[in-house]
């Protein structure tokens, strides 16, 4: 199956402060999905983004699919962005589809004041 | 709009005791379902996936049990829980127009 990896794991920041998650996947994919898991374990999707770039307020990501990997960037971070972020991919599948997303094992991004 | 529900939050169980986690969606009609869970740490693991009543598919071998009595309705059980078993517990959906894929709030089960 494919595999997903995110760098770094582990990400300390003060607020204001802008940062870049990396994921790659091993193979092509035409799902790719960005999620914020807040520290009361709630997961909430960000981004849908196979290929391309897209933006939601402070918040965009960059999918470069010949390539392999995705981005996410957060900019002037807050407190609130805290938590872990998760890439998930999937080689083949679709709303109509029964194909899983594989999750990378995140980034625990903790911004202090 | 669409909204998932996700119940209990929280579930404490002896080793050996039955398991029945319930998941509904309101707002829409034959979504694709799936039971993940995330192990102390972080990674989700996929456990089960439906895509309409009585269907379901399975990725991984194990002591729990999935059913889909309704179109909306997703249920994940076991007949004797293992200390393995132990994890939080999610329950998702994909929104067909925007292929996003969607989570409950999620069951933290601790088998003692």
């Amino acid at each position: 199956g494919i595999q997903v990896e995110q760098s770094p794991p582990d990400l300390i920041l003060q607020e204001g402060a802008n940062s870049t998650l990396r994921c790659n996947f091993s193979d092509s994919v035409n799902n790719l999905q960005w999620f914020h898991q807040n520290p009361w374990g709630q997961l909430i999707n960000l981004f849908y983004i196979p290929s391309g770039t897209k933006q939601n307020g402070r918040l965009s990501a960059t999918t470069v699919a010949t390539e392999r990997y995705s981005l996410l960037y957060i900019s002037s971070s807050q407190t609130t962005d805290s938590g872990v972020y998760f890439c998930a991919a999937a080689l083949r599948y679709s709303g109509g589809g029964a194909d899983g997303l594989t999750f990378g094992k995140g980034t625990h991004l903790i911004i202090q004041p | 709009s669409q909204t998932i529900h996700q119940w209990p939050a929280t579930l404490v169980q002896p080793v050996g005791s039955p398991l029945s986690l319930e998941c509904t969606v309101e707002g829409t009609s034959n979504p694709n379902l799936y039971w993940y869970r995330q192990a102390a740490g972080r990674g989700l693991q996929l456990l089960f996936y439906s895509v309409g009543i009585g269907q379901i598919s399975s990725e991984v071998p194990q002591n729990l049990s999935a059913s889909r009595p309704q179109d909306r309705q997703f249920i994940l059980s076991s007949k004797k829980l293992l200390l393995s078993d132990s994890g939080f517990y999610l329950c998702a959906w994909v929104d067909r127009g925007s292929e996003k894929l969607f989570f409950g709030s999620g069951t933290q089960l601790s088998v003692l």
